[in-house]
């Protein structure tokens, strides 16, 4: 069975804080993906990523940062965490470009920054 | 700026009922995909639609999408209880496998 793993389910940090977000993809799918679900707004893209060390801005990319120095691991960082951070966390994967395939979701991470 | 708007947003369903999610979007795609999340859950794919006039069926559910119109359907026929769930529709901007996602439509089915 495919798998889209988040290391964490549920995360608590303090205002100021350098958090990780780690994501490990066992399909040796091409492309990751990170967003955030908060209520009435649906998914908003934050960073995604076709290639080992390759990543590109998504539409909220503010205080945020991705990491991929191996292709089944795309890391989410947050500089210096803000209470505005407060968010459920989705990371996603799909093989390659070209051609249409749905992603694969993880579980989600919900941080909670206070 | 790339929109993709659902509604409704709520949706209350008596069981037996049918009734249609709208899914509307504002860039040239044609590729339009459904998702289902059940509460603290993750997001499930349900339908992939690739070309205008698609249309996909499984079970209760039949996802349509018309790509002149920038618009996708997911119809539901004689609700029961486990549709109930928050549907998603996305679109693949660019055909590039770069998504952006509605705001989600959550369907209560009620006894």
């Amino acid at each position: 069975d495919v798998k889209v793993t988040q290391s964490s389910r549920y995360l608590v940090k303090r205002t100021g804080e350098k958090v990780f977000l780690e994501c490990v993809q066992d399909m040796d799918h091409e492309n990751m993906f990170w967003y955030r679900q908060d209520p009435g707004l649906g998914l908003r893209l934050i960073y995604f990523s076709y290639d080992v060390k390759m990543k590109e801005k998504g539409d909220i990319p503010e205080g945020y940062s991705v990491s991929r120095e191996k292709k089944e691991r795309f890391s989410l960082i947050l500089e210096s965490a803000s209470t505005n951070q407060t968010s459920m966390y989705l990371c996603a994967s799909s093989l390659g470009t070209g051609r249409a395939y749905g992603y694969t979701f993880g579980s989600g991470t919900r941080l909670t920054v206070v | 700026e790339l929109k993709v708007e659902q509604n409704p947003l709520f949706l209350s369903m008596q069981e037996g009922k049918n009734y249609t999610i709208y899914c509307n979007y504002s860039t040239t795609s044609d590729r339009l995909y459904w998702y289902r999340q059940d509460p603290g859950k993750s997001l499930e794919s349900l339908f992939v639609l690739l070309s205008n006039g698609a249309v996909k069926q499984e079970g209760r559910l039949m996802a349509s999408l018309d790509t002149k119109a920038r618009l996708s359907t997911l119809h539901i026929t004689a609700a029961v209880h486990d549709l109930s769930a928050t549907y998603f529709c996305a679109v693949d901007i660019y055909n590039n496998n770069d998504m952006r996602f509605g705001a989600g439509t959550r369907l209560t089915v009620k006894p």
